[in-house]
């Protein structure tokens, strides 16, 4: 079934850590978007990817790093984790690298991280 | 700054409408968007405005009207599994996507 694979489902991590989400995708789609999602707000770019071997910063890119060597995977990777990183974090996808019509977003799951 | 207001939370009937308003302020505007989340899934996409007017798909239409900022989405012969959160974003002129906070709409029996 195509779609976008995240992994882990869930995880809890000590401060410190270093975690990477993982985030595949078989629709070919040419932009990867990465945001965290926490009660109360609107969603949260953290980085994004217009095309493999590109990426960018997006709203709050501090304490996160990432990279697109090919157009399938996007991982994200927290160097330290900090309590202030716990939320929800979702993959998403689009076919468009730039934005063009509606370029609708696909999403993933999502990775709910605790950070304790 | 750049917002998006929506209300929090909503209670509507089953087989009623209801309306779910969003005003933004962004720096320029390239097309809103209506996301349906159901909890602890992701979101789904629902509909896509950029020019005024209201666009219709089956139960749900979007309204836009830019000079005021201002959209809303409605639902029409409201079903248990329309209980969701309701998610407006609004694509700047960077084409960056602002989103709101989302809309938490119940639907009782």
């Amino acid at each position: 079934i195509a779609g976008i694979t995240q992994a882990p489902t869930s995880q809890i991590l000590a401060a410190g850590r270093r975690m990477t989400l993982r985030c595949t995708q078989d629709m070919r789609h040419n932009a990867m978007y990465w945001y965290r999602q926490d009660l109360g707000l609107g969603l949260r770019l953290i980085h994004y990817s217009n095309t493999a071997g590109t990426t960018g910063k997006g709203e709050v890119p501090d304490g996160y790093s990432v990279s697109r060597a090919n157009t399938d995977d996007f991982p994200l990777t927290l160097a330290s984790a900090v309590p202030s990183q716990t939320s929800v974090y979702f993959c998403a996808t689009a076919i468009g690298g730039e934005p063009s019509g509606a370029n609708v977003l696909t999403f993933g799951a999502g990775s709910r991280l605790t950070v304790l | 700054g750049q917002n998006i207001d929506q209300p929090t939370e909503m209670t509507a009937t089953e087989g009623a409408i209801v309306q779910i308003n969003c005003t933004y302020q962004t720096s320029g505007f390239n097309g809103l968007f209506w996301y349906q989340q159901h909890a602890g899934e992701a979101p789904t996409f629902l509909s896509y405005n950029v020019l005024d007017g209201l666009e219709e798909k089956g139960r749900f239409s979007s309204f836009l009207s830019r000079s005021k900022g201002y959209s809303y989405l409605l639902l029409k012969e409201l079903q248990m599994k329309d209980s969701a959160s309701y998610l407006c974003a609004v694509r700047d002129s960077n084409y960056q996507l602002i989103w709101g906070a989302g809309t938490k709409l119940i639907i009782k029996p």
